[in-house]
């Protein structure tokens, strides 16, 4: 089956520093990959996708590629800001078939920046 | 409004009790999705409505767990006879288009306790 792994929290970064939050897939085929953001008291968000290997996605500054060779799809942002702390997930959802809209989600990486 | 509704926010209920969830997608979203949120965990996907359709259901843990969309917009997720397994965050997410993109939009949950 599908499954997201995702660097286990909590991530507490200074202002302007450099933030990688690692996440890696299993699964059958070839399937989109998604990396959503929930900010305090707010629902989750879409924050970038790729839907084929080598693909950047990238909002806001932030970055992730879709990597097939090593089935990753990390999250970077090269300066991050007080208003960057939320809870990141990454998730994927398969291309095509039986279930191809359900997505499948990590567990989630807590990021607080402090000033 | 602008986003996804969902009520109540918050609901304790003693165990054996049945609770009802209400989710009101975003005006003329197609797909409307229910998720199980734990604590510490990512969101896992329970059933999918596409219009008033239940197109998959499979992600429902047990028999005493229902959902409705009845005239394809609002939809309700029923528990019966709760037990305090059921104790999670429960999510609902809309898109406007058929699922299979999953660029959704999430409600703030309603966070269920059982007692």
């Amino acid at each position: 089956g599908n499954s997201v792994t995702q660097m286990e929290g909590p991530v507490t970064l200074s202002e302007e520093a450099f933030l990688t939050i690692n996440c890696t897939y299993t699964a059958t085929g070839y399937p989109s990959l998604f990396w959503y953001v929930q900010y305090p008291g707010e629902g989750l968000q879409l924050l970038l996708k790729a839907t084929k290997a080598d693909d950047k996605g990238s909002n806001k500054g932030f970055e992730a590629t879709y990597r097939k060779e090593t089935t990753s799809f990390h999250l970077e942002k090269g300066s991050v800001q007080v208003s960057d702390s939320a809870v990141y997930f990454c998730a994927l959802k398969d291309a095509s078939g039986a279930g191809s809209y359900q997505l499948t989600f990590g567990k989630g990486t807590k990021l607080s920046v402090i000033p | 409004g602008a986003g996804v509704s969902q009520s109540p926010r918050y609901k304790v209920a003693k165990r054996g009790q049945d609770v009802a969830l209400r989710c009101d997608p975003i005006s003329g979203h197609v797909s409307l999705f229910w998720y199980q949120q734990a604590l510490g965990q990512g969101p896992e996907f329970l059933t999918y409505f596409q219009n008033e359709a239940q197109l998959d259901k499979s992600g429902l843990p047990s028999d005493r767990f229902f959902a409705e969309r009845p005239e394809g917009s609002v939809s309700t997720l029923k528990i019966q006879r709760t037990q305090q397994e059921d104790s999670a965050v429960y999510l609902c997410a809309s898109s406007s288009s058929s699922g299979d993109t999953g660029e959704l939009f999430f409600g703030e949950g309603s966070r269920l306790t059982v007692l």
